[in-house]
């Protein structure tokens, strides 16, 4: 399978602090995606990296991929009580996306 | 709002009954996906369509389940006889294809069904 899997399965942290999430997979891939979600609800994209890059930003989130380790990390910064969620990763494989069992992420203020 | 919409929000039903779920894609998409998930988990692959043509099917996708496209805009899902286990969120996912490195799919808000 090459299921994506995240560590840690969760993270409580005090609101300000940094949160780093991981995700590990089996085979090649074609591109590497996050998504959060909100309890009970639907996926929002966070960022989307492909095979041939190293390290993605988009505001206080940061995302690195390496294919030789065949691994992936979600950084978030300053973490807010609204960062609180679960997070997955996502592999792209054969049109579908493949997801993990997500981070449950508890921002505490 | 131009994001994927899926109707029911809810649906509870009894065992047995047939239910039927609603998509609606960001219009300029043309694939179009429905996932389950279960509580604890992360979403899992039933099926998908490429405009009107369903292109692959989940082994988790049993005969009960039917998905339709019928004009290459929204899709239904249809649960027949359905089963306690049929208990879960069905989400719902579109996306543009992309000319190199795989495509970034929007999901819905899901619909999430309640079997008795």
């Amino acid at each position: 399978s090459q299921q994506g899997e995240e560590d840690p399965q969760a993270l409580s942290i005090q609101e300000g602090e940094n949160a780093t999430m991981n995700c590990s997979y089996k085979t090649s891939i074609n591109n590497l995606q996050w998504y959060r979600q909100n309890s009970g609800r639907g996926l929002v994209h966070l960022i989307l990296i492909r095979s041939n890059e190293r390290e993605k930003h988009s505001g206080r989130l940061r995302v690195t991929l390496d294919t030789s380790k065949k691994s992936s990390s979600l950084l978030i910064t300053a973490s807010r009580a609204a960062d609180t969620a679960s997070y997955f990763c996502a592999i792209l494989g054969a049109q579908k996306l493949v997801f993990g069992q997500g981070t449950r992420l508890t921002i505490n203020p | 709002d131009t994001g994927v919409s899926q109707n029911p929000r809810h649906k509870i039903t009894k065992r047995g009954q047939n239910v039927t779920f609603r998509c609606d894609p960001i219009s300029e998409h043309n694939r179009l996906y429905w996932y389950r998930q279960t509580l604890g988990q992360g979403p899992e692959f039933l099926t998908y369509f490429q405009n009107e043509a369903q292109l692959e099917k989940s082994r988790l996708l049993s005969d009960r389940f039917s998905a339709e496209r019928p004009k290459g805009s929204f899709s239904t899902l249809e649960i027949q006889r359905t089963e306690q286990g049929d208990s879960a969120m069905y989400l719902c996912a579109s996306s543009k294809v992309a000319s190199l490195g795989g495509d970034e799919q929007f999901f819905g808000p899901g619909t999430r069904l309640t079997v008795l």
